[in-house]
């Protein structure tokens, strides 16, 4: 079965500029996530969706952070306007349903740096 | 949520097999046990998980404890492609139900 699609693989702004990503997970998966990950840390949640339904997205800095799944298949991530540390791997992942028996596949992730 | 503890690294040598630990002492009845891995600059790799029994797959097996407030993940023969970062984690119930809360993770290391 095909992976979870991420793009780009990487991606360089400046501050203050805005930035989307782009997540298409595995053909019938119905929850999707995404992380952030700072180098040297572990991946942390920012947003579960269930179908095309936010489940949680008590972590996400909304006030510069924005996602979406639309027609509950693929899904962004925005960030406007970025600040230095969102530099970052944003990972996204999906799971054939919500719940503690399912594992999740993971995306590649795009590398966001910004100067 | 509940919390796991993991070595922070471990070394091993090509072909051997290895142990790697996690506690979970406040551990739930109802929470599964995941372990995921992460090779350099790659996004986590889903390796098994478990709720009471041992378990088994291609890529390892899960060892849990009689009172579950540990388990082991077993690499049968180490190889080179399988140093990465380890993470064992609970997916609970509540208010984190289905969710994964990654910690720092063990850095296994494998010499040839």
């Amino acid at each position: 079965e095909a992976g979870v699609a991420q793009s780009p693989r990487y991606k360089i702004i400046e501050k203050r500029q805005s930035v989307a990503f782009w997540c298409n997970p595995i053909s019938g998966h119905a929850t999707l996530y995404w992380y952030q990950q700072i180098l040297g840390q572990g991946p942390k949640l920012l947003i579960q969706f269930q179908n095309n339904g936010v489940v949680d997205d008590s972590q996400l800095p909304k006030d510069r952070f924005s996602a979406e799944r639309l027609k509950g298949v693929d899904s962004t991530l925005k960030i406007q306007p970025a600040k230095l540390e969102d530099s970052a791997v944003y990972l996204c992942a999906s799971s054939q349903r919500r719940g503690r028996n399912y594992g999740y596949t993971f995306g590649s992730g795009t590398r966001l740096t910004v100067v | 949520d509940a919390k796991t503890t993991q070595p922070n690294s471990m070394e091993s040598n090509e072909e051997e097999p290895v142990h790697l630990p996690c506690n979970h002492s406040t551990i739930s009845g109802t929470d599964y046990i995941h372990w995921y891995r992460q090779l350099p600059s790659q996004g986590p790799e889903y390796v098994i998980h478990g709720l009471t029994s041992n378990v088994n797959n291609r890529m390892a097996s899960l060892a849990i404890a009689e009172d579950r407030k540990s388990s082991t993940l077993i690499l049968h023969r180490a190889t080179l492609r399988d140093a990465a970062v380890y993470y064992c984690i609970l997916n609970a119930g509540g208010t984190s139900y289905g969710k994964l809360t990654f910690g720092q993770g063990t850095i296994l290391t494998v010499h040839p």
